[in-house]
């Protein structure tokens, strides 16, 4: 199985939206509304921002947002703000061999 | 609140195993899948297996098959991740977490493989 892939670093300014991308294969993301994705600080463990593709677990803000199209997942943070500096991985099931799969990490500047 | 606390730190020599344990709490163990993840000093997340409390059931990522081994108590509920065969790279922080979501973690613990 391998990893999911995702860009290694994204960046934009305070307000603004930006969009971090996580491309699997027909077997995975493209086969399975079972995508996921987090968000971690330095030192941290992950915390669970959306499941499910576009679920959005209680008390995670609705700056964020997610999609899928095809083998490719989305995860959108609208209005950015300092505090969502982090690292974002996305996390998917793999099908028929019953595992999961992280993406390598993007990493978020707010400029 | 649900609460997953692992085991404190472990040093290891190279070939020797490690066993890391997760307590559960603020939920019915048994009722949700437990899975086990790593992240090396730098580098990204990795998906290592995960066990049915309820079941024994097991699965593993390819790269483990063999060398991890993810059992339960229910009676406590606590769930282990042993790695045998230990390497200088299987140094890293292992995390467990709660459902197929994801949804809580462990605060990780950190093992250390070296001479």
């Amino acid at each position: 199985q391998s990893a999911l892939t995702q860009p290694a670093s994204v960046s934009g300014s305070p307000g603004q939206s930006i969009t971090i991308s996580c491309t699997g294969t027909r077997s995975d993301v493209g086969s399975y509304d079972l995508v996921s994705w987090y968000q971690q600080y330095p030192g941290k463990a992950p915390k669970l921002m959306i499941y499910e593709v576009s679920k959005r677990p209680s008390g995670v803000s609705n700056r964020f947002s997610g999609s899928k199209s095809g083998n490719t997942a989305s995860l959108t943070i609208s209005g950015l703000q300092a505090e969502d500096e982090a690292d974002y991985y996305c996390y998917s099931y793999g099908g028929s061999s019953r595992t999961w799969v992280f993406g390598g990490g993007t990493v978020l500047t707010v400029l | 609140q649900v609460q997953l606390v692992q085991s404190g730190a472990e040093v290891k020599e190279p070939g020797a195993s490690v066993k890391v344990s997760c307590k559960a709490s603020g939920y019915i163990f048994t009722d949700f899948y437990i899975h086990w993840m790593r992240q090396a000093r730098g580098q990204g997340l990795e998906w290592m297996g995960r066990i049915n409390p309820h079941t024994g059931g097991t699965n593993f990522a390819q790269k483990f098959q063999g060398r991890v081994t993810m059992t339960r108590d229910t009676s406590i509920n606590i769930a282990y991740m042993d790695l045998s065969r230990l390497r200088s790279d299987d140094t890293a922080v292992y995390y467990c977490a709660r459902d197929d979501t994801l949804s809580d973690w462990g605060q990780g613990t950190l093992v250390t493989v070296s001479s």
